[in-house]
């Protein structure tokens, strides 16, 4: 079955700097790359998306980039503020499935 | 736009009691998700619902979980007995109909913290 790793497991920036989270998938046939971000109390929220024929996705402060050779993603968030202080969730998906295997999460802290 | 709505948000209750979590899935979504969330084994995919029917229940854990979707906007998770191993956060999520081959995004509710003493 797929494995989904997803490194650092935590993060600390300050405000204003850029954050970089990676995820490395086992899985050649996953096509579908969501990302989630999960505030204290609340459910996974998802914040970006990518699919396997797109290779960069940016979406004002967040990209997303893939590369399916070396079967790795990563999460770019720039400018970073208090409030993207949060546990973010890498997922992949296969063609057809709607199984969504998630890594560990990364807790990133943003300090002012 | 409203969100998945899951409720109780909190529940408590003695081990032995049934509890029954809720969760209105987005309209005009068709598939219907319920996870399981603890720090050990993060987030578990229990059950999947398509178009009202059971498609995977292979991540129910024990036969004291069962998971009912009467009809397009409501659905129940039931556990009876509770134990204290069952203490987690359960999420509902919910995704629209399928284009083509292409994935749907799954959206998550705000879970239902259970604790079961």
């Amino acid at each position: 079955g797929e494995n989904v790793e997803q490194h650092p497991s935590t993060l600390s920036v300050q405000e204003g700097d850029s954050a970089v989270i990676k995820c490395t998938y086992s899985d050649s046939a996953s096509n579908y790359f969501p990302w989630y971000k999960q505030e204290l109390g609340k459910g996974p929220q998802l914040i970006i998306d990518i699919r396997s024929n797109v290779g960069e996705k940016k979406d004002q402060r967040i990209a997303v980039t893939l590369n399916k050779t070396a079967k790795h993603f990563s999460l770019h968030i720039t400018e970073t503020q208090p409030e993207d202080s949060a546990v973010y969730f890498c997922a992949t998906q296969g063609a057809g499935s709607y199984q969504l295997t998630f890594g560990k999460g990364t807790k990133l802290s943003v300090i002012p | 736009d409203a969100g998945v709505i899951q409720s109780p948000r909190h529940e408590v209750t003695e081990m032995g009691q049934e509890v029954t979590l809720r969760c209105k899935p987005i309209s005009g979504h068709n598939s219907l998700f319920w996870y399981r969330q603890t720090m050990m084994r993060g987030l578990e995919l229990l059950i999947y619902f398509n178009n009202n029917v059971p498609i995977d229940d292979s991540g129910m854990p024990e036969d004291r979980f069962s998971a009912k979707m009467p009809n397009a906007s409501f659905s129940t998770l039931k556990i009876q007995p509770s134990e204290p191993r069952d203490s987690a956060v359960y999420f509902c999520a919910s995704s629209p109909p399928r284009v083509g081959r292409d994935n749907q995004p799954q959206h998550f509710g705000d879970g239902t913290r259970l604790s079961i003493l």
